[in-house]
């Protein structure tokens, strides 16, 4: 398996809801990274997971909260979002220090 | 810290025309250098990646990277472009110690018939 998956492909949510990203790999890589896409922008670093650990938060805001149950495993949690959160969300994978990245297909969410 | 810069913003080529996106980085030692590919609604793939040795790195899908130390450049070519490739072109650095990807600004490809 050489894939990052992401769940779900869209999502359309109310500024009131909670819901959450789901991404999973089974690379055995042991960093995991969360990317927010605004159009036409590059990927821009949210946080970053490394032997299941946060090791970096890119001074995201509270509504967004990660978490990584385990090795494979790398959830976003979201709440109370803005209209201006809306974007495509990319989950990543390497397997050390500077390795090469395996992005999941993102996740497109929109907040109304 | 280590950072990319993509000078173009937007190119258009031919099908079946030769390609050169430019990427320029900043930083003092050998910088582990990447390439990636998005397409529209799309993840990014990696096309190829420079840590070090040989300066010119063969990719997926017929590209290839050149770095120059001297120019402090890390340009992908493609000797014939396909209209499959139309596309956005990233240039990344890790810039630390810690695993953090760093994009460019990106170049997007628009291919003519």
């Amino acid at each position: 398996d050489t894939e990052v998956t992401q769940t779900p492909k869209h999502l359309v949510m109310g500024m009131t809801n909670k819901k959450s990203l789901k991404c999973e790999q089974h690379m055995g890589h042991r960093a995991m990274y969360w990317y927010k896409q605004k159009a036409k922008k590059p990927p821009e670093l949210m946080f970053v997971y490394s032997y299941e650990k946060l090791s970096i938060n890119e001074s995201v805001p509270s509504r967004f909260s990660p978490e990584c149950p385990n090795s494979s495993l790398l959830n976003l949690h979201l709440h109370a979002l803005q209209p201006e959160d809306s974007a495509l969300y990319l989950c990543a994978s390497s397997q050390d220090h500077r390795g090469a990245y395996t992005f999941g297909s993102g996740t497109r969410l929109t907040v109304v | 810290a280590q950072s990319v810069t993509q000078p173009d913003i937007h190119i258009t080529v031919s099908e079946g025309a030769s390609l050169e996106l430019r990427c320029n980085y900043s930083y003092g030692a050998t910088p582990y250098l990447f390439w990636y590919v998005q397409s529209p609604g799309q993840g990014l793939q990696l096309l190829l990646k420079y840590f070090s040795g040989d300066t010119l790195v063969q990719g997926i899908k017929g590209f290839e990277a050149e770095f120059k130390r001297s120019q402090s450049s890390f340009n992908l070519r493609k000797p014939s472009v396909h209209w499959s490739d139309a596309a956005e072109y990233f240039c990344a650095v890790p810039p630390g110690n810690n695993n953090d990807m760093r994009f460019g600004a990106g170049t997007r490809l628009t291919v003519k018939p």
